[in-house]
């Protein structure tokens, strides 16, 4: 079955650095690719995502790359803020569910 | 737009206790996933549903989970007994039938003394 790890497993930068979270996943069948936000004791929320037919994908501060050559995908944070202090999670979309890595905790220092 | 609504959000039992979690999705959403989160993981798929229909429930321990989701919309799933291992946090996630983004509910964070 499909395999995510997700590296660094903690991330701490300065306030205005930039951030880049990695994943790998191992089946080249996966096709969607999503990336969670999850802050203490709340709800994972979906902050942006990519199918396997597109190479990058930006939102504001956040991007996503795709390597499906490689089966690698990235998540770039830019202008870091404290608000972006959270456990970031990746995940690939195969056999109809979504196989999660195992997070990274980033801490945004002011 | 409500989100998809959990409860409860914690609940403290003793082991050999049963327990119970319910979900109500977003509205319109067929698909319903439930998920375990252990401290410091990733969501682990338990069941997913379409529709009444359990789609997929090879990682649930049926020896003593269960779920259902009777009419379609929302769903129960029940640990009993309940063992200390099974200290985590219980999530529900729903999305529209055959589209992949998930929106997950808060949680039920379950202790079990």
């Amino acid at each position: 079955g499909e395999n995510v790890e997700q590296h660094p497993s903690t991330l701490s930068v300065q306030e205005g650095d930039s951030a880049v979270i990695k994943c790998t996943y191992s089946d080249s069948a996966s096709n969607y690719f999503p990336w969670y936000k999850q802050e203490l004791g709340k709800r994972p929320q979906l902050i942006i995502d990519i199918r396997s037919n597109v190479g990058e994908k930006k939102d504001q501060r956040i991007a996503v790359t795709l390597n499906k050559t490689a089966k690698h995908f990235s998540l770039h944070i830019t202008e870091t803020q404290p608000e972006d202090s959270a456990v970031y999670f990746c995940a690939a979309y195969n056999t109809d569910k979504l196989i999660f890595g195992t997070g990274t905790r980033l801490q945004v220092f002011p | 737009e409500a989100g998809v609504v959990q409860s409860p959000r914690y609940k403290i039992i003793e082991k050999k206790q049963p327990v119970a979690f319910w979900c109500n999705p977003i509205s319109g959403h067929n698909t319903l996933y439930w998920y375990l989160q252990n401290l410091g993981q990733g969501p682990e798929l338990l069941i997913r549903y379409e529709n009444e229909e359990a789609v997929d429930d090879s990682q649930l321990p049926k020896d003593r989970f269960s779920a259902e989701r009777l009419k379609g919309v929302d769903s129960t799933l029940k640990i009993q007994p309940a063992e200390l291992g099974d200290s985590a946090v219980y999530l529900c996630a729903s999305s529209l039938a055959g589209v992949e983004t998930q929106y997950f509910g808060p949680g039920t964070r379950l202790l079990v003394l």
